[in-house]
């Protein structure tokens, strides 16, 4: 049972252009979500994350929007630069549990 | 404390060895998580310490794994007879507030 979906595997944008990455979730006892970054044959890197008081969060280049009616959230790169081609992990948590559940992943190709 | 280490990077056994990893959280974190990835998927929880004591399980984690944090600062991963399918990358993670995990960069694991 998938509780973190990314139905993209992979999405391709130029340089300057906005990337969205979406992330679908079914448990709604999640109320925490967070956004990584992992290059090849590195661990993930925290990007941004959000709570489920609120419907945005915003920091430089990186806003995670979240529609928990439609368990819905979205990250959005802008402007997209060629160095944040990467897969993008979207990952949730409920309160009480500490562990973290993921999706498959999206890879981004920023291309100059 | 430039962040998460692990030890080591690599590793390579035949079937049936035990083989034992390294993970050192940053310093002032009292959260500690295992994960394992496979190609294709998102990282998946293993296990969790706050500070020596071993919280949560997976059912992920069969009788050949055992986890320790003896001192609630570094942790082992052990891994008896290893089997092929133990092949993955092996990722630590701690935090000090309970959501926001910040990941070292893997252990890759081959069994031939």
């Amino acid at each position: 049972d998938q509780q973190v979906k990314q139905n993209s595997p992979s999405l391709s944008v130029q340089e300057g252009r906005i990337s969205i990455l979406n992330c679908d979730y079914t448990n709604s006892m999640f109320d925490y979500f967070l956004w990584y970054k992992k290059y090849p044959a590195e661990g993930p890197t925290f990007l941004i994350s959000i709570s489920s008081i609120k419907d945005k969060n915003e920091d430089g280049r990186f806003t995670v929007f979240l529609n928990k009616s439609a368990k819905h959230l979205s990250l959005h790169i802008v402007p997209s630069q060629p160095g944040d081609s990467a897969v993008y992990f979207c990952a949730a948590s409920a309160e009480g549990f500490q562990k973290l559940v993921f999706g498959t992943g999206t890879r981004l190709l920023v291309s100059p | 404390d430039t962040g998460v280490s692990q030890n080591p990077r690599h590793k390579i056994t035949k079937r049936g060895q035990n083989v034992t990893f390294r993970c050192d959280p940053i310093s002032e974190h009292n959260r500690l998580y295992w994960y394992r990835q496979t190609l294709g998927q998102g990282p998946e929880f293993l296990t969790y310490f706050q500070n020596e004591a071993q919280l949560e399980k997976s059912r992920l984690l069969s009788d050949r794994f055992s986890a320790e944090r003896p001192k609630g600062s570094f942790s082992t991963l052990e891994i008896q007879r290893t089997e092929q399918g133990d092949s993955a990358m092996y990722l630590c993670a701690s935090s000090w507030d309970p959501d926001t995990q910040y990941f070292g960069p893997g252990t890759r694991l081959l069994v031939l």
